[in-house]
């Protein structure tokens, strides 16, 4: 069965420093897509980045970057320069087929706290 | 572009009332899904509806129920509300352009149910 898992329950970074949030995921698919989203306290889910299965290279926006790691089933997201608004929960999610209907499972989240 | 809206935005049912849900979807998407996020539970998959099909359906009663309209827009209905059934509902909208999948999330409707 699907799941995804993220063993951080919360995490604490200073301000300006670099933060990584784990994920690890099992599936026997082997196409799927793995998300990351961000939700504030206002409790919109907004999306950061995008990893498809077959993606050799490791998805980057702007100050997020997602750590692909297809054998080891894991895709860490990565948060560069943190910002004091980053303050969130994050969730990890993946999706599963891409023609058949979509399905998306989202793990438990992180709660990320940024220190000035 | 518009994004994803949902109304209404707030809800007060009581025990076996009906409600229903209203998703827009961005402009040019056709696949919708919904899903219940609940302390307890997280966020939890209720079904996917694409072309006005439901495609896939996750592990609710049928209490919960969608459908999706000609032009994209969808509603998810829960009949017999129960208390349990407070949570936030949130419709996202999804395409795939040149490999790469976007899933978007409307603002989600909190319905309580007392």
């Amino acid at each position: 069965a699907q799941k995804i898992t993220q063993t951080q329950p919360g995490m604490f970074v200073q301000e300006k420093e670099a933060v990584t949030l784990d994920c690890t995921y099992d599936t026997s698919d082997q196409s799927y897509g793995l998300f990351w989203y961000k939700q504030p306290s206002s409790g919109e889910m907004i999306f950061l980045i995008y990893q498809g299965s077959y993606d050799e290279q490791n998805a980057t926006e702007g100050r997020y970057s997602l750590n692909f790691q297809k054998a080891r089933k894991s895709a860490n997201l990565v948060i560069s320069a943190s910002q004091l608004g980053d303050s969130a929960m994050y969730f990890c999610a993946m999706r599963e087929g891409r023609t058949g209907g979509f399905k998306t499972i989202f793990g438990a989240g992180t709660r990320l706290f940024v220190k000035a | 572009k518009a994004g994803v809206t949902q109304t209404p935005r707030y809800l007060i049912k009581t025990r076996g009332q009906q409600v229903t849900l209203s998703c827009s979807p961005i402009s040019g998407h056709r696949s919708v899904s919904w899903y219940q996020q609940t302390p307890g539970q997280g966020l939890q998959f209720l079904f996917e509806y694409f072309s006005e099909t439901q495609r896939n359906k996750g592990n609710f009663p049928g209490r919960f129920s969608g459908r999706q309209f000609s032009n994209s827009r969808s509603e998810m209905n829960v009949s017999t509300l129960e208390l349990g059934d407070s949570a936030l509902y949130l419709c996202a909208s999804s395409s795939i352009r040149a490999g790469q999948e976007t899933q978007y999330f409307g603002p989600g409707t909190r319905l309580l149910v007392l």
